[in-house]
């Protein structure tokens, strides 16, 4: 079965530079989530989609981010403009469901972006 | 959200068992404790669920304390695969994915 995908794995940019992050998740999984990772941290929930409506999205700077999910299924993150403390590992995830006793979480390897 | 608590950082000599203590005193009665791990480089993953009763999978064992107020991660026999940072967390029924923005968690080094 294959995993999460992600891309560009890696990403320099300059500060007020703009970046996006793709996604596709596992094949029939409803839920996608994307988390920020900064280094020596664990990861920050950003949003939750559900199909391609928004479930979460309270930790989300929306004066710089925004992400979607067209169609239910892949999904982009994008950042407009990058500050410096936007470097950090950008995971995405995904689950079949989204209740606690089924919900596994299944991670991508994520995207590093450095913002110079 | 309620919270956990865990050992910044843990040593364990390969092919010994390892126990990985969480502490979550605020725990409600219905919220499930889950332990994600992640390697170097790699995003999370997930290795174990339960509510009340102890829990066994391929990849490690879960006890939880009767009064649930806190936890211990097994790993039987540690290889120097299982050295990662190992996260506790607490999800409540309604499955937000906000439980699951993780805590530091325990970096697990497994000696030779």
């Amino acid at each position: 079965e294959a995993g999460v995908a992600q891309s560009p794995r890696y990403k320099i940019i300059e500060k007020r530079q703009s970046v996006a992050f793709w996604c596709n998740p596992i094949s029939g999984h409803a839920t996608l989530y994307w988390y920020q990772q900064i280094l020596g941290q664990g990861p920050k929930l950003l949003i939750q989609f559900q199909n391609n409506g928004v479930v979460d999205d309270s930790q989300l700077p929306k004066d710089r981010f925004s992400a979607e999910r067209l169609k239910g299924v892949d999904s982009t993150l994008k950042i407009q403009p990058a500050k410096l403390e936007d470097s950090a590992v950008y995971l995405c995830a995904s689950s079949l469901h989204p209740g606690p006793n089924t919900g596994e979480l299944f991670f991508g390897e994520g995207s590093r972006l450095t913002v110079l | 959200d309620a919270k956990t608590t865990q050992p910044n950082s843990m040593e364990s000599n390969e092919e010994e068992p390892v126990h990985l203590p969480c502490n979550h005193s605020t725990i409600s009665g219905t919220d499930y404790i889950h332990w994600y791990r992640q390697l170097p480089s790699q995003g999370p993953e997930y290795v174990i669920h339960g509510l009340t009763s102890n829990v066994n999978n391929r990849m490690a064992s879960l006890a939880i304390a009767e009064d649930r107020k806190s936890s211990t991660l097994i790993l039987h026999r540690a290889t120097l695969r299982d050295a990662a940072v190992y996260y506790c967390i607490l999800r409540a029924p309604s499955g937000s994915a906000r439980q699951l923005t993780f805590g530091s968690g325990t970096q697990l080094t497994v000696l030779p």
